[in-house]
């Protein structure tokens, strides 16, 4: 079946400092990746849709220039969380949809921003 | 995509079956029921997914009515691994006209597995 490998699993950072993280498609072509964010016992919440060579679609209320989506490629596509605060301590989620594999989830990333 | 309503939270007993419904009253003719979970500080993993006729494989069973305005996701035997919020959600299928839309997530139920 169809994999979406998400990295880092967790991470840590300062105040102010930035992170990326990568979701890659291993066994198919992802030219649509879909973020999502996800806080302690809340559901997941959409942040953006990245199309491969197009920009970035953002849901209201979520910040394009502190959430940089590059989607250079059909099989990655990064989230960078520039200027981290605190409260963008989450919980981090990719999904790329196929037709043939249906929606593909990445495992995650933790983000804690101390 | 229709709305779904789901309970809360559910126990089960470890080797027992579990049973989660979910009511999708509004459901439009061309919209499937798709089924994942969440283990916790996971991605969500696909279930299983069905238009009108129940289906099975080898995770589980949709029980879909014949109105089609609910489901009910059975796991046969239980286990503690199946611990896990469950999502139960409607929308076209992909490749259904248009570019690809995203899942969108209600609250889910959380199952837990009982010893």
């Amino acid at each position: 079946g169809a994999v979406v490998s998400q990295h880092p699993s967790r991470v840590i950072c300062k105040s102010g400092t930035s992170v990326k993280i990568e979701c890659r498609s291993l066994d198919f072509q992802a030219t649509t990746m879909f973020w999502y964010r996800q806080f302690p016992k809340q559901s997941l919440m959409l942040m953006a849709t990245s199309n491969e060579g197009s920009k970035a679609t953002y849901e209201q209320g979520v910040e394009k220039d502190k959430f940089l989506i590059n989607h250079a490629s059909l099989t990655l596509s990064t989230l960078t969380v520039t200027s981290a605060h605190p409260e963008d301590s989450s919980f981090y989620i990719c999904s790329a949809p196929d037709i043939l594999y249906g929606y593909t989830f990445g495992s995650g990333t933790r983000l804690t921003v101390v | 995509d229709a709305k779904t309503t789901q309970p809360p939270s559910m126990d089960c007993a470890e080797g027992r079956a579990a049973n989660l419904p979910c009511n999708h009253s509004t459901i439009s003719g061309n919209e499937y029921v798709y089924w994942y979970r969440q283990i916790h500080s996971q991605g969500p993993q696909y279930i299983i997914h069905g238009l009108k006729n129940n289906e099975t494989n080898e995770m589980a069973s949709l029980i879909i009515t014949e109105d089609r305005k609910s489901s009910t996701l059975i796991l046969p035997h239980a286990t503690l691994r199946d611990t896990a919020v469950y999502y139960c959600i409607v929308r076209v299928a992909l490749g259904t006209g248009g570019s690809a839309r995203q899942l969108t997530f209600g609250s889910g139920t959380q199952l837990t597995v009982l010893p």
